[in-house]
Order: C-alpha cells, then structure tokens, then sequence
C-alpha cells in the first residue's frame, strides 16, 4: 500500500527567502508526482507534474525534483513571498492498473511580510 | 483554462438524508474521480470511473455510496442515508491517462 510522508508538517519564514518542501513515498512504482496548493476551505490547484521518467519541472518560482528509485521528491519555492502562504500537498500516482492519487497530509506554509 | 465545475459549493442535510453532488469533469477527459477530505485530515481516494464503470474504489466507497454519469457531461456522487461521519469536503477530478488530475472547487457536506 503506498504511503507518503510530508516533512515539515509546518514552516514559517520571512518574505524573500528561498525554502524546500520535502515528499517521500513507500512504493517507487509511480506513474508520476503531482504537487498542489491548497488555499484554506478552498480547492485543489495544480502546481507541478513529473512524469516517472523526468527528474524535474519547473514553473516560475517553483522547482519539483523527483527521485523514483529513492522514493523522494522536493518542491523548491524562490523568493517566497505573502501570497505563497497555504498548504502545499504532494501526490502519487501509482503504477499497474492503479490510477488513483495517494496524498501526503501537507505542508502548512506561513510566508511573514 | 479547462475547469471541473461542482454543485453546489456547500450543503447542509440532515442525518439519514440522501444526497447527490455533481460534477461536470473536463470535456475531453475520460477518466473521473471523487476524492474528500475530513477537516484536517488527508485527501483520500474514494472511485474512479472509466468508460461508464468503477475501475477502482476504496473501503470506503461501500454500498452507501454510488457513481453515476446521467449524460456525457455530468459525474454525480449520491450517499445515501447519510451519517455525521460523512461531512467532509468531497472533490471531483478528472484527468487524462497518465496525465495530471484537475480538481474541482470541492463541495463542502456537513451532516447534522
């Protein structure tokens, strides 16, 4: 059964600084690595996809690396800044016939002005 | 850019009620998910549907809980009988294969 982890549960930092957001999962049989942003009460947004053959994508100010074999995947974030502040979700999606996403329980940003 | 769209955002029922949420998923997908998520808990998997069927559901998606899609666009969740512990808030997503999931606003249920 997979599992993943997200470390740390929650992080403060000032605005400017750059910051990592670490995802690990127990079954390196992915078909890729999905990273959202949630908004409190609100949706789901997509952030990042990595397909099981990449090792990273990037948009903007966000960088995801993933490392199947290791089971490890890291969302870097540049130059945070006050409109960064949510949680931030890591998801697998698993291999085989399984489509599904299991999701980590996130990561609580606080990015202070 | 393509949405999934949800009805209604949020509803209140009371215990024993049945309720249906709906979901229109992007037109070109042909895969369909409900997802939901207890207050401070984990967003958790509950079906997938493919091709006018279940391909895959959890435990949790017992015999309370049914898919349906009435029409080539809409995708509804009903519960059934529905209990204190169902409140949540209950996302539809869609995807293509292999490619990223795209999720609702959610629909926030509170049973009382």
């Amino acid at each position: 059964k997979q599992e993943v982890t997200q470390i740390p549960a929650a992080l403060s930092v000032p605005e400017g600084e750059n910051l990592v957001l670490n995802c690990s999962f127990t079954d390196s049989a992915i078909y890729n690595l999905q990273w959202f942003r949630q908004d409190p009460g609100k949706g789901l947004t997509s952030l990042l996809l990595i397909q099981s053959s990449q090792r990273e994508q990037t948009s903007g100010r966000l960088n995801a690396s993933l490392d199947k074999s290791s089971g490890r995947s890291t969302l870097y974030i540049a130059a945070s800044q006050p409109g960064d502040s949510a949680t931030y979700l890591c998801a697998v999606k698993g291999g085989g016939s399984n489509y599904k996403l299991t999701f980590g329980k996130g990561t609580l940003l606080t990015v202070n002005p | 850019e393509p949405e999934v769209t949800q009805t209604p955002s949020h509803q209140v029922t009371q215990m024993g009620q049945e309720v249906i949420l709906r979901c229109v998923p992007i037109s070109n997908h042909l895969y369909f998910y409900w997802y939901r998520q207890i207050l401070g808990q984990k967003v958790e998997f509950l079906v997938s549907f493919y091709n006018n069927e279940i391909s895959e559901k959890s435990e949790i998606f017992d015999d309370q809980f049914s898919v349906e899609r009435p029409d080539g666009s809409n995708f509804t969740l009903k519960i059934r009988s529905t209990k204190l512990e169902d409140s949540a808030m209950y996302f539809c997503a869609s995807s293509e294969a292999n490619r990223g999931y795209t999720f609702g606003s959610g629909t926030r249920l509170t049973v009382v």
